[in-house]
């Protein structure tokens, strides 16, 4: 099945940095998710976005749906350990479509 | 509340045998979702249930695969003559789907190993 790209793949960063990562397609979606997953578990949904342009936050998350409605971007703010975890993406377009992940690791 | 729940959590079997994996939802959730994910990917789309029936199920690989939602709730994946591949972590997410409302919740994963 189809599966949208998400960059960077993997990220290292000190602990206290901004984190941005985002996911792309070549298809439109109606709605997009993001989801964060840690090892041996379910994803747990951080946001959720429904319309083009629109800026959500939760916290220190912050998500944007594009404007084309072809993508998405997350940022994180003052990043913690706990952040540590593989974010995904997901774009609704009749069923949902998950990203490649992004791998995520806090360095303290 | 409770959330979305799924049994067993690990499940080894047999080339060729038949499995039954469980989900349950979380309580007045409409729409069931079930996915696959293999190791280093993101879930991949098998089925979706609106109520007992299914209302797409598209993903599913091809016919060793089924799922029923026999009473609108309670959801069952069944994989006869399993092969080594079909060994990844099975997801249940359910969602409300009212009012435009498309947040899918996620059980922990069944892990399946076909040896």
């Amino acid at each position: 099945g189809q599966q949208l790209n998400q960059s960077p793949q993997s990220m290292f960063i000190q602990e206290g940095e901004d984190v941005s990562m985002n996911c792309t397609s070549s298809s439109i979606f109606n709605t997009w998710l993001w989801y964060k997953q840690d090892p041996g578990e379910g994803p747990v949904l951080l946001i959720a976005l429904y319309k083009a342009g629109e800026l959500t936050s939760n916290g220190r998350l912050t998500a944007q749906f594009g404007i084309t409605r072809k993508d998405s971007f997350l940022n994180i703010s003052a990043s913690i350990p706990s952040d540590v975890g593989i974010y995904f993406c997901a774009g609704r377009s009749g069923q949902f479509y998950f990203g490649t992940g992004t791998s995520l690791t806090v360095i303290p | 509340g409770a959330g979305v729940s799924q049994t067993p959590s690990n499940k080894v079997t047999e080339k060729g045998k038949y499995v039954e994996l469980r989900c349950d939802p979380i309580s007045g959730h409409t729409a069931l979702y079930w996915y696959r994910q293999s190791l280093g990917q993101g879930p991949e789309f098998l089925i979706y249930f609106q109520g007992t029936g299914a209302a797409d199920d598209s993903g599913l690989p091809n016919d060793r695969f089924f799922a029923v939602r026999p009473e609108g709730s309670v959801s069952t994946l069944k994989i006869q003559r399993t092969e080594r591949g079909d060994s990844a972590v099975y997801l249940c997410a359910s969602s409300i789907h009212g009012g435009g409302a498309y947040e899918q919740y996620f059980g922990p994963g069944t892990r399946l190993t076909v040896t």
